[in-house]
Parts: C-alpha cells; sequence; structure tokens
C-alpha cells in the first residue's frame, strides 16, 4: 500500500492555470480508472472535486479538470482563483480493494 | 441533506483500546459501502478501513490490520471503528466517509464528516 506519488506545492498567479500530478502504480493508478482528487481547506472535511479520473461531481467549477496517461494522474485548475487555495489529494481505489492516497499538494494563489 | 456525524473520540493511553461512531443520516444507509480514512496533526490523508453494504467485504490498511475492526449497523444508519493496542501514531483525526461507485467498496468517497480527534498519549 505505496503513496501515490504528488509534489509538495504548486504555486500560480489570478488566471492562471495549474497542474497537480500525482503518480502510482499498476496496482492503483495505471490499473484503474477510478481516479478522485480531493480538496480540503483548512480546518475543512476534504471535498470530492474529480472521480473516475476526469468525471465532475455536480456542483463543482468546470476550471477543475482531470486526466490520466499510464501511471501519472493529473488534476488542472484553470482561471485559479483565490478561493482555489487549498490543500488536494489524489487518491485511487487498488487491486487489493483498498484505497490509497497522495501525500498531498497545497496550492498557493500569489 | 447527507450528513456523517462522528463521536467517540478523545485522550487515550497507549495500548488502551477505543471505539468510534458515525451517524449517518440524509440517505439509504444500507445502499452504500463506508470508510474510516485519518489525518495525522498537520499531515496527509491515509485510508484506514472500508466495510461494503452488506458486511461482506471488509478491508483495512496494513497498518492498522490485527489492531482495529470496522462494522456497521444498518438497522441504527451507523458505522464503528474498535480501535485496540493504540500507538502514538494511531493519533489523528478520524473521518468516517460515504463511498459511492461500482465495486464493491464505492470507487470514490463522496460524502465527509467533520471528524472525531484521536490522541494517544500517556
Amino acid at each position: 500500500q505505496s503513496a501515490l506519488t504528488q509534489p509538495a506545492s504548486v504555486s500560480g498567479s489570478p488566471g492562471q492555470s495549474i497542474t497537480i500530478s500525482c503518480t502510482g502504480h499498476s496496482s492503483d493508478v495505471n490499473g484503474y480508472n477510478f481516479v478522485s482528487w480531493y480538496q480540503q481547506h483548512p480546518g475543512k472535511a476534504p471535498k470530492l472535486m474529480i472521480h473516475d479520473v476526469s468525471d465532475r461531481p455536480s456542483g463543482v467549477s468546470n476550471r477543475f479538470s482531470g486526466s490520466k496517461s499510464g501511471n501519472t494522474a493529473s488534476l488542472t485548475i484553470s482561471g485559479l482563483q483565490a478561493e482555489d487555495e487549498a490543500d488536494y489529494y489524489c487518491s485511487s481505489y487498488t487491486s487489493s480493494s483498498t484505497y490509497v492516497f497522495g501525500a498531498g499538494t497545497k496550492v498557493t494563489v500569489l | 441533506e447527507v450528513q456523517l456525524v462522528e463521536s467517540g473520540g478523545g485522550l487515550v493511553q497507549p495500548g488502551r483500546s477505543l471505539r468510534l461512531s458515525c451517524a449517518a443520516s440524509g440517505f439509504t444507509f444500507d445502499d452504500y459501502a463506508m470508510h474510516w480514512v485519518r489525518q495525522a496533526p498537520g499531515k496527509g490523508l491515509e485510508w484506514v478501513s472500508g466495510i461494503s453494504w452488506s458486511s461482506g467485504s471488509i478491508g483495512y490498511a496494513d497498518s492498522v490490520k490485527g489492531r482495529f475492526t470496522i462494522s456497521r449497523d444498518n438497522a441504527k444508519n451507523s458505522l464503528y471503528l474498535q480501535m485496540n493496542s493504540l500507538r502514538a501514531e494511531d493519533t489523528a483525526l478520524y473521518y468516517c466517509a460515504k463511498a459511492v461507485g461500482e465495486t464493491s467498496f464505492g470507487t470514490r468517497l463522496d460524502y465527509w464528516g467533520q471528524g472525531t480527534l484521536v490522541t494517544v498519549s500517556s
């Protein structure tokens, strides 16, 4: 159950686009299209932003998009806004019927 | 409105036990898998355990296997986590989360509670 690999931090100016990567293994990211992304503001519970690699739950802004290539998934935030400043975690369902998370990426809006 | 309310956290000595509960409302509880996810202070999310709607499938992270037991009572719309032989490294905010998706454990966590804090210290 090795954690997925994410960059510790990513930053961008308002209006710009940023991309967060999430690298996994054949037993998780590369093996399933069940990658999810969660947003967590300080002191708050995580919120599902993307599921099944690229699907957005109802109510999530279309500025958030997801993709996957091989064992690396990505979350892109376009038109960066101050409210997007938060921690972002990727997650994948695994071949062991468990879930695995990345260590998280802190997004800073400059 | 989906609501998940955790309880049962607190300060406990190493080696002792604690039982967490999660009261669910706003959805048909026995239609969905449920999970526990924890977050140590200042750290990231760690999946702890999951249980299918029928309790027929159960899974644990290696870090808690043999010490923690997940269960649910569909008649009471409640999820539980029995934590035994607690260690300092189990100190964390424990979240209850509802799952949805194609597998018996779901494939993503679409609703989360606010968490209950467990502190393991002498």
